[in-house]
């Protein structure tokens, strides 16, 4: 089945710890999100990805870091340097008009819910 | 600033009745418009999308968009409860930035 994954689903992490949250698809898609929700609230764009060893700060990276090593992973590191990361993480993925799919269109994957202890 | 603004609700809405959500968005050069629905502690999943002025029909749900005044919304006929959740308005700007509306809370009461 095609589709993008998320692990771990829920993650606690204590203070001045970093963590990794995965982010995998097989779709074929170019470009990878990650979005903050906090609750009662929109998304909000961390960093993007359009292709593979590239990627762009979006409105809220301080604190945060990413790699696109691989086509198929976009990994996001909160650093202890985010002082206020407890929140549902959204990793996403776009199709290029190379792939198919509707343009633009996000399809995401199940999220991780960070919490600080 | 570029914006979509949404109700935040909670619209309440009787089962078999029509609801309708709204969004305003702020770019009129604004190109695309999305559509998508959360479930409570779920990730958001794709329910229509729309680039010309009009209705577009799929099922339950159409989407009507109205350039000249900014705006596009989302009708879903024949309510039932499995379709409360939040719903996300999402438009893609004239310089092809996403933006996200903060979501309507919609509840069917049976």
């Amino acid at each position: 089945d095609g589709g993008i994954t998320q692990s771990p689903k829920y993650l606690f992490r204590k203070e001045g710890q970093n963590v990794t949250l995965s982010c995998e698809q097989n779709l074929n898609h170019d470009a990878m999100y990650w979005y903050r929700q906090d609750p009662g609230q929109g998304l909000r764009l961390i960093y993007y990805s359009q292709i593979v060893n590239d990627f762009q700060k979006g409105d809220i990276a301080e604190g945060y870091s990413v790699s696109r090593e691989k086509k198929e992973s976009f990994p996001l590191t909160v650093t202890s340097a985010q002082k206020n990361p407890t929140a549902f993480y959204l990793c996403a993925s776009t199709p290029s008009s190379r792939s198919g799919g509707a343009p633009d269109t996000q399809y995401f994957g199940p999220g991780t819910r960070l919490t600080v202890l | 600033q570029k914006e979509v603004e949404q109700n935040s609700g909670p619209l309440s809405v009787p089962e078999g009745a029509i609801a309708s959500l709204n969004c305003t968005y702020s770019d009129r050069g604004s190109q695309s418009f999305f559509w998508y629905r959360q479930y409570s502690g779920k990730s958001p999943e794709l329910i229509m999308f729309i680039y010309s002025n009009g209705d577009k029909e799929d099922g339950r749900f159409t989407a009507q968009l109205n350039k000249a005044s900014q705006y596009v919304s989302l009708l879903i006929r024949d309510s039932q409860p499995s379709d409360s959740a939040t719903y996300l308005c999402a438009v893609i700007s004239s310089n092809y930035q996403l933006i996200w509306g903060a979501g309507t809370k919609l509840i069917i009461k049976p």
